[in-house]
């Protein structure tokens, strides 16, 4: 079975703080993603990486950035943590196939809040 | 506009019903249409995908895509509480492996 795991399940951070949020996966998958999940948007894609120290931005980069030094580890970083950043943050992992689409699979979220 | 527009629900049924779940969506460039299922405090898992229009059948779940008319559709028979969750609809461009989700719809199945 595919694993994703992330570090945390709830944060509670002040505004200002530097956030690290950590995601693993164990399937040895190339891509990795984070999303955002808020109530009435859905997921929007933050970042994703295609390959270690590689990455681009998703729909919403802004206030984020990422790192991804080992292929099975994608960390997203909130340089100054704002309570507009409050929300649950799902990663997910997935192997680019030859045919149909990549299937990503998603870890438990993490529910930031920042105060 | 929104390019996938997804009813939030919360929808509640009884146990045993035919329930249907709708995304519209307005890219034509979408060519995978996929159905997640998210339970409460978990991640999104993928149910099912089809591609282009027609029907996929896995189970009690039948996946519908109407291309000429930008709608997909998830039917679920002889629903379960178990089948209690948020479903999501998700779609990605041709060549593409960006996922862009519909907002989600909560059902709920009653006893």
């Amino acid at each position: 079975d595919v694993k994703v795991t992330q570090s945390s399940r709830y944060l509670v951070k002040r505004t200002g703080e530097k956030v690290f949020l950590e995601c693993v996966q164990d399937m040895d998958h190339e891509n990795m993603f984070w999303y955002r999940q808020d109530p009435g948007l859905g997921l929007r894609l933050i970042y994703f990486s295609y390959d270690v120290k590689m990455k681009e931005k998703g729909d919403i980069p802004e206030g984020y950035s990422v790192s991804r030094e080992k292929k099975e580890r994608f960390s997203l970083i909130l340089e100054s943590a704002s309570t507009n950043q409050t929300s649950m943050y799902l990663c997910a992992s997935s192997s680019t196939s030859g045919s149909g689409p990549d299937t990503q699979y998603f870890g438990p979220g993490t529910r930031l809040t920042v105060l | 506009q929104k390019e996938v527009e997804q009813d939030p629900g919360p929808l509640s049924v009884p146990e045993g019903a035919i329930v249907s779940l709708n995304c519209t969506y307005s890219n034509s460039a979408f060519q995978y249409f996929m159905w997640y299922r998210q339970y409460s405090r978990k991640g999104p898992e993928l149910l099912m995908y089809t591609y282009s229009s027609g029907n996929k059948e896995d189970g009690r779940f039948t996946a519908q895509v109407d291309k000429s008319s930008k709608y997909i559709s998830l039917f679920i028979r002889d629903s379960q509480p178990s089948d209690s969750a948020t479903y999501l609809c998700a779609m990605i461009k041709g060549g593409g492996n960006k996922l862009t989700f519909g907002t989600g719809t909560q059902l709920k199945v009653e006893l």
